[in-house]
């Protein structure tokens, strides 16, 4: 089976521009989360998808927005690059929401705003 | 607010002794926990749970410990192994408001495993 992908794996791009990445769940799982992972911070959570709808949102402000196909595959735009973006953008999938279940992480795209 | 804190942001061990992790946290509608690894350029890898109703929860060389009381969690590795060095990630979710996979994380420990 194969796991979660996420396109591109690295991205360069300018303060002000905006960019969309891209998540592939795993077959069959129809959660899809979103964290942003900086030095010293952790993962910080985005956003959750179940079924096309979003079904949590974290502290972050409305220039971050995703969404969910329904094909379960997942993306999130980021508009007004600023420097602080920077970051590892990290998708994690699931069968359900809110079980034991345990979710898998994609490698993340790494993002770096110049 | 950092609910979910990993202390030590390193941690060197000798292979074959035990490796502790440390996790606190203050949020006590947590229900569930989770402990992740994490190699440099891949993304987190699931390795061992607790629900809140358990105090202990063991899978081969890894056993998570759970004390609700203290708001503390720890991950024992025994005996350490050279791949097991890695960063390692707590995590914790709470379901309290409805069904959600949003997990809160720790911000690591890097564990360096001697040979």
């Amino acid at each position: 089976k194969a796991g979660v992908t996420q396109t591109p794996r690295y991205l360069i791009k300018t303060r002000g521009q905006q960019v969309t990445l891209s998540c592939s769940p795993i077959s069959g799982h129809r959660s899809v989360s979103w964290y942003q992972q900086t030095p010293g911070q952790g993962l910080q959570f985005l956003f959750e998808y179940f079924s096309e709808t979003q079904r949590n949102k974290g502290n972050f402000p409305g220039r971050f927005s995703g969404r969910q196909f329904s094909n379960s595959r997942s993306e999130m735009n980021v508009s007004t690059l600023e420097l602080g973006d920077s970051a590892l953008y990290l998708c994690a999938s699931s069968l359900g929401t809110g079980g034991i279940g345990e979710q898998y992480f994609g490698p993340g795209t790494r993002l770096t705003v110049t | 607010d950092q609910q979910v804190k990993q202390n030590s942001p390193s941690l060197s061990v000798q292979e074959g002794r035990i490796s502790i992790l440390n996790c606190d946290y203050t949020n006590s509608m947590f229900d569930y926990f989770l402990w992740y690894k994490k190699y440099p350029a891949e993304g987190p890898t699931f390795l061992i749970s607790i629900s809140s109703i358990k105090d202990k929860n063991e899978d081969g060389r890894f056993t998570v410990f759970l004390n609700k009381s203290a708001k503390h969690l720890s991950l024992h590795i025994v005996p350490s192994q050279p791949g097991d060095s890695a960063v390692y990630f707590c995590a914790a979710r709470s379901n309290y408001g409805g069904a959600t996979n949003k997990l809160i994380f720790g911000t690591g420990t890097l564990l360096a495993v001697q040979p």
